[in-house]
């Protein structure tokens, strides 16, 4: 079962715009909410997490904006560039003794158009 | 470069192969996972190391065998495989409270 909902599926935003992911999840057992960025042949990165005590984390031209009482955070990426276009996944994370389990949403492709 | 590494990055078997994919971290990572991609799916977890001596079943474990050969190697075995399992095959790893790196992948094509 799908714990985490991604919106949109895909996403074309011109240079300089803003392009807006949002993820909303089903429970509250979670101790962080990762977005990881992938270009294509390579691995997921870890572009930026948040916890669940933080409402929002900026970091360069990427925000996390994270509502606890709705179950839902979201990816702003400001000024959005060409080099952008990849497919960005939320996550789910639970920190464990031994290290950690994640659960992903279903990944946005961004086209970011001149 | 520091980082994961999964080999081999390509890989076309028939139905009924078997096939170990390897995977070798340098980071001194205690915990180590392994993840298939499939499209409109994300990311899911097949198995996971905590940590040395220690594997658990993920989200997909059906089909798949793991094997934590050393604190720096994980491996992932198909052994009888089939055409559900064509996936890109992702390996990361991780140390205690940090988050995950992941590695390039595995291309794997089952006929």
């Amino acid at each position: 079962q799908q714990q985490v909902k991604q919106s949109p599926q895909s996403l074309i935003v011109q240079k300089g715009g803003i392009s807006i992911i949002n993820c909303a999840y089903e429970n509250t057992a979670f101790d962080y909410f990762p977005w990881y960025q992938q270009f294509p042949g390579k691995g997921p990165a870890l572009l930026i997490a948040i916890r669940p005590d933080v409402s929002e984390k900026k970091e360069g031209r990427f925000t996390i904006s994270f509502n606890k009482s709705a179950k839902q955070f979201s990816l702003h990426i400001m000024d959005s560039q060409p080099g952008d276009s990849a497919t960005y996944f939320c996550a789910l994370g639970i920190l464990t003794g031994g290290g950690n389990k994640l659960t992903f949403g279903t990944g946005t492709q961004l086209k970011v158009e001149l | 470069n520091a980082g994961v590494t999964q080999t081999p990055k390509f890989q076309v078997l028939k139905t009924g192969q078997s096939m170990t994919l390897q995977c070798a971290q340098d980071m001194n990572h205690n915990s180590m996972y392994w993840y298939r991609q499939d499209p409109g799916m994300g990311l899911r977890l097949i198995y996971y190391s905590a940590s040395e001596g220690t594997t658990d079943k993920g989200e997909v474990p059906n089909g798949y065998n793991v094997s934590r050969l050393n604190k720096r190697e994980f491996s992932l075995r198909l052994e009888s495989a089939a055409p559900s399992q064509t996936s890109v095959y992702f390996c990361a790893s991780s140390s205690q409270g940090q988050p995950q790196h992941f590695g390039d992948g595995t291309r794997l094509s089952i006929l």
